[in-house]
């Protein structure tokens, strides 16, 4: 079955900007999370959402956003960008009898 | 104190031998693990989930997880220089499916 599908895989961006990127789930799977990595701070937990809901968030500023489709699609956004958003955008696809199947994420720079 | 700890290594492990990795937690109510390697410049791949107390084997893989000691371990057997990368311990917290708890993760190097 198809895996999880992350576009765009990079991104350039001037701080200020805002951005948006697009996570397909596996089909089946109604959980789709975010994470962050980068080098310093590790994976960090964005937000889930679950059938066009918000379950959970971490511990981001409001400049971080998200929301899902109802074929499970989710979109997060990240308005006034600044440098240190540079990172590793993931979503993970999940369901209890899966678990969770990450895609190949999105490359963020902020320049 | 971090919610979930690695040793951040790197694990030097000669080719053949077994690398030994461990994650230690800090929620009593933890209910699933899991272990993701992750190699440079890509997403992490998972390679082990664990639910219940004790072993569980997958090929050369194996999980173990002490609830009481809030330990979770992974063992590579005949470790291979493919292994080499960084392995992400990772939680799923009580009542909190979709949340992720992830360590910093083991870089393994393997040499020949």
């Amino acid at each position: 079955k198809a895996g999880v599908t992350q576009t765009p895989r990079y991104l350039i961006k001037t701080r200020g900007q805002q951005v948006t990127l697009s996570c397909s789930p596996i089909s089946g799977h109604r959980s789709v999370s975010w994470y962050q990595q980068t080098p310093g701070q590790g994976l960090q937990f964005l937000f889930e959402y679950f059938s066009e809901t918000q379950r959970n968030k971490g511990n981001f500023p409001g400049r971080f956003s998200g929301r899902q489709f109802s074929n499970s699609r989710s979109e997060m956004n990240v308005s006034t960008l600044e440098l240190g958003d540079s990172a590793l955008y993931l979503c993970a696809s999940s369901n209890p009898r899966d678990g969770y199947t990450f895609g190949s994420g999105t490359r963020l720079t902020v320049v | 104190q971090k919610e979930v700890e690695q040793n951040s290594g790197p694990l030097s492990v000669p080719e053949g031998a077994i690398a030994s990795l461990n994650c230690t937690y800090s929620d009593r109510g933890s209910q699933s693990f899991f272990w993701y390697r992750q190699y440079s410049g890509k997403s992490p791949e998972l390679i082990m989930s664990i639910y219940s107390n004790g072993d569980k084997e997958d090929g050369r893989f194996t999980a173990q997880l002490n609830k009481a000691s809030q330990y979770v371990s992974l063992l590579i057997r005949d470790s291979q220089p493919s292994d080499s990368a960084t392995y992400l311990c990772a939680i799923h917290l009580t009542d909190s499916w979709g949340k992720l708890q992830f360590g910093a993760g083991t870089q393994v190097v393997v040499t020949p």
